[in-house]
């Protein structure tokens, strides 16, 4: 399973754009790049999925390079409920291999 | 739907109670999963299953038993409770076209 590391905590404030990279320096051809969203005392819930290149939806960005060893997570415009715990995670496109969650970065914005 | 769901919503055990938390989801999704957050924490990986009947471990798996009888349940058994499961355990499952994991509420356990 390829490993994820991530900044353990950034800060920011309200109407910036917050940009949180991972590094998976093993990725396999057929990984994809899936990142979640964590509030206090809920599970996890999807926010972003990409193989390569850019994928963009109603709630953030995600910037894969060619080399697909790092993707950016990107959060525009931040606001005080942005505030939670974002993980990275690299797996298979099918439900078939274990999924693990790494420890996530911590993001604090401020008013 | 109902998407995942978990029972109960919180637990106290003394140390050597067994017990089974419960988890099921109507999505009719193949793959599902426990994982055991401690406070402060990233979610660790307990058991998980592709499919009725097929079960595997994750990274922290002693001390917890799962089976898969039915596509919609996966129970969590703790067999001899020790404050170290002293945590909060979520279920989720994973399908659709992203393959996305839906998370549930989560079981609160606190072993004395």
């Amino acid at each position: 399973l390829a490993k994820t590391t991530q900044p353990i905590s950034m800060d920011s404030y309200e109407g910036q754009e917050v940009n949180i990279t991972c590094s998976h320096n093993n990725i396999a051809t057929n990984d994809y790049i899936t990142w979640y969203q964590q509030f206090p005392s809920q599970g996890p819930r999807f926010i972003i999925q990409g193989y390569k290149t850019k994928v963009t939806n109603e709630v953030a960005s995600l910037f894969i390079p060619a080399d697909r060893k790092s993707s950016t997570l990107s959060l525009p415009r931040v606001s005080l409920s942005d505030t939670a715990v974002y993980y990275c995670l690299v797996g298979p496109d099918t439900g078939r291999r274990a999924l693990t969650f790494g420890s996530g970065t911590r993001l604090q914005v401020q008013p | 739907n109902a998407g995942v769901t978990q029972t109960p919503k919180f637990q106290v055990l003394k140390t050597g109670q067994s017990m089974t938390l419960q988890c099921a989801q109507d999505m009719n999704h193949e793959y599902m999963s426990w994982y055991r957050q401690d406070p402060g924490m990233g979610l660790r990986l307990i058991h998980y299953s592709v499919g009725a009947g097929i079960t595997d471990q994750g990274e922290v798996p002693n001390g917890y038993n799962v089976s898969r009888s039915t596509t919609e349940d996966f129970p969590l058994r703790l067999l001899s409770a020790a404050p170290s499961q002293t945590s909060v355990y979520f279920c989720a499952s994973r399908g659709g076209t992203q393959e996305t994991q839906y998370f549930g509420p989560g079981t609160r356990l606190l072993v004395l």
